[in-house]
């Protein structure tokens, strides 16, 4: 069935660095790639997302690239902050385009101060 | 704030007791969705409403029986759950796809629901 595998599933960076989180999906036919932040505790927020008629996307420190080609897409997040800190989780729509979501494992972020 | 409301926050229930959870929307959204994460888990879908019509189940146990009353409510009735079945159960909605373009989905900050 369909599949989204996402890499790493833990993060350590220092404040200020980069983080990069990336995915890799398995349906050629999916066509929107959300992000969500989950803070422990709290609800699943997207914070961007990307459709695959794009490569790129930007929102201030937070960016999403997509390779249809490879069937990658990755999450960069510059200039880290403390509250950056939380679960990461990207996500593939499935072809059926019924709206089902398929998620990867998410990646835990923890950003030193 | 989030935009989706979901009650009650907290549930604790035993295995032969029937209770509902709620959750409620305003944005005018017409596709609505109940979720089931566990700990350390991605959210696993469960059901989609899509204009007060049931369009997916994701084969959920007849225990789990979701009900859209109305364009902004959606429940999810619970009876004879299982301990395995503690867990965030979570609310989201969307718009619909418009000219065959996805919108995002929007969840609720959720209600954690414990099996005795």
């Amino acid at each position: 069935g369909e599949n989204v595998e996402q890499h790493p599933s833990t993060l350590s960076v220092q404040e200020g660095d980069s983080a990069v989180i990336k995915c890799t999906y398995s349906d050629s036919a999916s066509n929107y790639f959300p992000w969500y932040k989950q803070e422990l505790g709290k609800r699943p927020q997207l914070i961007i997302d990307i459709r695959s008629n794009v490569g790129e996307k930007k929102d201030q420190r937070i960016a999403v690239t997509l390779n249809k080609t490879a069937k990658h897409f990755s999450l960069h997040i510059t200039e880290t902050q403390p509250e950056d800190s939380a679960v990461y989780f990207c996500a593939a729509l499935h072809s059926s385009n019924t709206g089902k979501l398929i998620f990867g494992q998410g990646t835990t972020l923890q950003v030193k101060p | 704030d989030t935009e989706v409301t979901q009650t009650p926050k907290h549930l604790v229930m035993g295995m032969t007791n029937k209770k509902s959870l709620k959750c409620e929307q305003h944005m005018g959204h017409r596709a609505m969705y109940w979720y089931k994460q566990k700990a350390k888990k991605p959210p696993e879908l469960m059901f989609v409403y899509s204009y007060e019509k049931l369009s997916i189940n994701e084969s959920v146990p007849s225990r789990f029986s979701p009900e859209c009353p109305n364009s902004s409510l959606l429940n999810l009735h619970l009876h004879a759950l299982q301990p395995e079945d503690s867990a965030l159960y979570l609310c989201a909605s969307s718009q619909e796809n418009r000219d065959r373009v996805v919108q995002p989905q929007h969840f609720g900050d959720g209600t954690r629901l414990s099996i005795l």
